[in-house]
């Protein structure tokens, strides 16, 4: 079956350490997307690429690195520099230009500041 | 102002009525819209999208749109203890082009 699958579920963090959280999708989408989201909240967008080798900033990027060296897979490092990243994290893929048609969004990682 | 705003919840209803949920946008150029379902704990689910003026059935739901006041709803008719969850309304286009803005959600509780 195709889909979005994101791990760890569950991620704890020290101060000061970084992490990375895996996003791998067989859709053959073009397009994902990392979007946090805090207790009570809507989503806020962190990072996006539309293909391969390119990728731009949302509106929460400080803190945080990402990579999209295959098209199938958008990790996202949350960096010692993300003072309070204890929040859940959701990966979405869409194919590019077909934001029309929403997205699919993976399981979701929830990171806890330990 | 925010660029996607839903009212803001909680909202409870009985079982069986009908679930109103309202969601304002303010880029003009906005050119989709999104309902997704969110149960706790879990990632969203889209449920309704609605790209033109006017109405559109799938069920039980009904997404409304009026471009002209910015404005689209979400109707929930017959609704049942299962659809208690959080509902997000996205907007796709303008100049969020190639990305969804996320409203912040409203709670919606369903009691028999």
């Amino acid at each position: 079956d195709g889909g979005i699958t994101q791990s760890p579920k569950y991620l704890f963090r020290k101060e000061g350490q970084n992490v990375t959280l895996s996003c791998e999708q067989n859709l053959n989408h073009d397009a994902m997307y990392w979007y946090r989201q805090d207790p009570g909240q809507g989503l806020r967008l962190i990072y996006y690429s539309q293909i391969v080798n390119d990728f731009q900033k949302g509106d929460i990027a400080e803190g945080y690195s990402v990579s999209r060296e295959k098209k199938e897979s958008f990790p996202l490092t949350v960096t010692s520099a993300q003072k309070n990243p204890t929040a859940f994290y959701l990966c979405a893929s869409s194919f590019s230009g077909q934001g029309r048609s929403g997205y699919t969004f993976g399981s979701g990682t929830r990171l806890t500041v330990v | 102002q925010k660029e996607v705003e839903q009212n803001s919840g909680p909202l409870s209803v009985p079982e069986g009525a009908i679930a109103s949920l309202n969601c304002t946008y303010s880029d003009r150029g906005s050119q989709s819209f999104f309902w997704y379902r969110q149960y706790s704990g879990k990632s969203p689910e889209l449920i309704m999208f609605i790209y033109s003026n006017g109405d559109k059935e799938d069920g039980r739901f009904t997404a409304q749109l009026n471009k002209a006041s910015q404005y689209v709803s979400l109707l929930i008719r017959d609704s049942q203890p299962s659809d208690s969850a959080t509902y997000l309304c996205a907007v796709y286009g303008g100049t969020s082009y190639g990305k969804l803005t996320f409203g912040q959600g409203t709670i919606l509780t369903v009691h028999p």
